[in-house]
């Protein structure tokens, strides 16, 4: 059972925007700034939102994110098929002194 | 930029221990924190514990307290994480992972070890 909640999948067609929430708490997303990762087949997680709404280098601007309270958005815009990945929010965790991730959402590009 | 580059994989028979380790970038001990976060097979991130080498200070997830060790020696720059009393459900994917500090969840991922547990 994971600290924060993810739906476990989305889906969307190619040029589509969609959106994958994750819900926490006060101890966490409410007080702490957020991670969102995506993780391709046999890969490492991957940086591509930090700190709430900020954009690595070399991550493209169709990745957007959002915090509001204790709940938090990644938006993945003009959706392509390389978008086909399982997404991950995380934040730190005051209560429990460590980082805290959300089960995962696999997206899928129909 | 922060590297982190990780041991092999390891294959290990039920109740014995291993260890892993991760190399990371010159200087990158002093400035961020550690932490080992694993992935069963089709399953998600598991945060195990999480070391400040610079303050050596460690905590552990509830979950592995008394089973995991992390430690970290600055002469190498190396991250180590011994988990004891291995049995099947400890097979997984084991990360290497840094953040800034002061509350941050990870930035930067190794590349991952596989970790089997099997008679």
């Amino acid at each position: 059972q994971s600290v924060l909640t993810q739906p476990p999948s989305a889906s969307g067609t190619p040029g589509q925007r969609v959106t994958i929430s994750c819900s926490g708490s006060s101890s966490n997303i409410g007080s702490n700034t957020l991670n969102w990762y995506q993780q391709l087949p046999g890969t490492a997680p991957k940086v591509i939102i930090s700190n709430n709404y900020e954009r690595p280098s070399g991550v493209p601007d169709r990745f957007s994110g959002s915090k509001s309270g204790t709940s938090a958005s990644l938006a993945i815009s003009g959706l392509q098929s390389e978008d086909e990945a399982d997404y991950y929010c995380a934040a730190w965790d005051d209560r429990l002194n460590g980082p805290v991730f959300g089960g995962g959402t696999k997206l899928t590009v129909l | 930029q922060v590297q982190l580059v990780q041991s092999g994989a390891e294959m290990k028979k039920p109740g014995s221990s291993v260890i892993l380790s991760c190399k990371t970038s010159g200087g990158t001990l002093r400035t961020y924190a550690f932490s080992w976060v694993r992935q069963a097979p089709g399953q998600g991130l598991e945060w195990m514990g999480r070391i400040i080498p610079v303050f050596e200070r460690i905590n552990y997830a509830q979950e592995f307290q008394g089973r995991v060790a992390i430690s970290a020696d600055k002469s190498s720059s190396t991250v180590y994480m011994e988990l004891s009393s291995l049995r099947s459900e400890d097979t997984a994917v084991y990360y290497c992972a840094a953040d800034r500090r002061g509350g941050y969840p990870p930035d930067y991922w190794g590349q991952g070890t596989q970790v089997t547990v099997s008679s």
